[in-house]
């Protein structure tokens, strides 16, 4: 499997900004992505970076540095609606996503 | 309404009985994934097929079977479910394995006693 790390939790204030970080290591290389995850329900999609760079979404923006092995989700203008789980997964050479554990952030007002 | 479906909700099971959950998509995506959820562990992959007819083995295979007989449904079997098989387990499809998303469904949340 592959080896991926993100803090476990994180907390911020309404309006503020958070960044959270993702290290991974892997055998092959087809992408990096960001889920977002609430409380009982399943995941879904906010971002994909394959090449090294900034993709800005919104109030959400990703980074990817491949040589690093580092990637962050920055989510801008926090809102409660926010308070969620973020999970950051790799897509290894043959095409299989592998989840990090995930970050929990929560939003105060 | 479009999407992927998964039953049960939630199912309570007892240890040694055989199990197979569902999965449905109606979005003509080629590739499908079973998941498991626990608290601490992520998203572990358990089993997956790249199209009708293939499927794969993943992270955490042992005890699970599945078949794929169509684009459409993609079962997962616990043969004789053990407490440790105790889980959310979430169901994925996504156009192609190159895709950039993978749609997840609902999720059913197993407890084996």
């Amino acid at each position: 499997g592959q080896n991926i790390d993100q803090p476990t939790e994180m907390t911020a204030t309404e309006g503020a900004i958070v960044q959270i970080n993702c290290t991974y290591q892997t055998s092959g290389f087809n992408g990096l992505f960001w889920y977002q995850q609430h409380a009982g329900e399943a995941p879904t999609f906010l971002s994909y970076n394959v090449l090294d760079g900034l993709e800005e979404k919104g109030r959400f923006s990703s980074f990817l540095s491949r040589s690093k092995g580092y990637s962050y989700l920055l989510l801008k203008e926090l809102q409660m609606k926010d308070s969620a789980s973020y999970l950051c997964a790799v897509r290894d050479g043959d095409y299989k996503l592998s989840f990090g554990a995930g970050t929990t952030v929560t939003v105060r007002a | 309404i479009a999407g992927i479906t998964q039953a049960p909700t939630s199912q309570i099971l007892a240890a040694g009985r055989r199990m197979t959950l569902r999965c449905t998509q109606d979005m003509r995506h080629n590739a499908m994934y079973w998941y498991r959820q626990d608290l601490g562990l992520g998203l572990r992959l358990i089993h997956y097929s790249n199209t009708a007819g293939t499927t794969g083995k993943g992270e955490v295979p042992d005890g699970y079977s599945v078949s794929r007989a169509n684009t459409d449904d993609f079962p997962l079997t616990l043969a004789s479910a053990v407490p440790s098989q105790t889980s959310v387990y979430f169901c994925a499809s996504t156009p192609s394995v190159e895709s950039d998303e993978q749609f997840f469904g609902p999720g059913t949340r197993l407890t084996v006693l």
